[in-house]
């Protein structure tokens, strides 16, 4: 079965820590991998994408790692600020969508 | 300028209610889609359209019906709406129709159905 699986589910941070967020999947036969951030109340923005060939993206302190061979992908946040609070969902393609539960991620002062 | 729009921002009804959500684009792309967030924020695709092709998610109900008046509108019309059909909608768009093209989502639409 197709499935992507997020962790952890949420996570509370102080400012200025740096985190990592994983994505598990089972998708097959894969295409991209895609990490989004949503804020509270809006819509999701893309961060990064990546193909099978590659295995790291970044975008700012945002950066993203994929390992094909363990179905793996992980996202780092550096140096977090109060604006990163938000959800990070994680979408595998493979001719269609497969969607991440979303991690929860909260930074405090 | 907004991107993606969408309107009504928050939508309030009765069951057995018929509702449209409206949908635009200036960002001059041939794909849009509608997304459904339930409240665990859980998003799944509904439904995926350029001017040549819509693609539905086999698990949508038929209530639900997708109409492009242009290829910068997408709107979503909903018939007979049920309880379970509470959610955030989301509009999206792309340049084009491949995975790899960067989806922009509108606002959202969250809809309550009592």
């Amino acid at each position: 079965k197709n499935q992507v699986e997020q962790s952890p589910q949420s996570l509370i941070i102080l400012e200025g820590k740096n985190c990592t967020l994983q994505c598990n999947y089972t998708v097959s036969p894969f295409s991209n991998l895609r990490w989004y951030k949503q804020d509270t109340g809006r819509g999701p923005v893309s961060l990064t994408i990546m193909t099978f060939s590659e295995n790291t993206k970044s975008n700012g302190r945002y950066t993203a790692t994929l390992d094909a061979d363990t179905k793996q992908s992980s996202l780092h946040i550096t140096a977090s600020q109060l604006s990163d609070s938000a959800s990070y969902i994680c979408v595998v393609s493979a001719g269609q969508f497969y969607f991440g539960t979303g991690t929860s991620l909260t930074v405090i002062p | 300028d907004t991107a993606v729009s969408q309107t009504p921002k928050y939508l309030v009804t009765q069951m057995g209610n018929d509702k449209s959500i409206k949908c635009e684009q200036n960002l001059g792309h041939d794909t849009m889609y509608w997304y459904k967030q339930d409240s665990k924020k859980f998003l799944k695709i509904m439904f995926s359209y350029n001017n040549k092709e819509l693609i539905i998610n086999e698990t949508v109900p038929n209530r639900f019906s997708p109409k492009s008046p242009d290829k910068a509108h997408l709107n979503l019309h909903i018939n007979s709406l049920e309880l379970g059909d509470s959610a955030v909608y989301f509009c999206a768009s792309s340049h084009g129709g491949r995975s790899t093209d960067t989806q922009y989502f509108g606002p959202g639409t969250r809809l309550t159905v009592l």
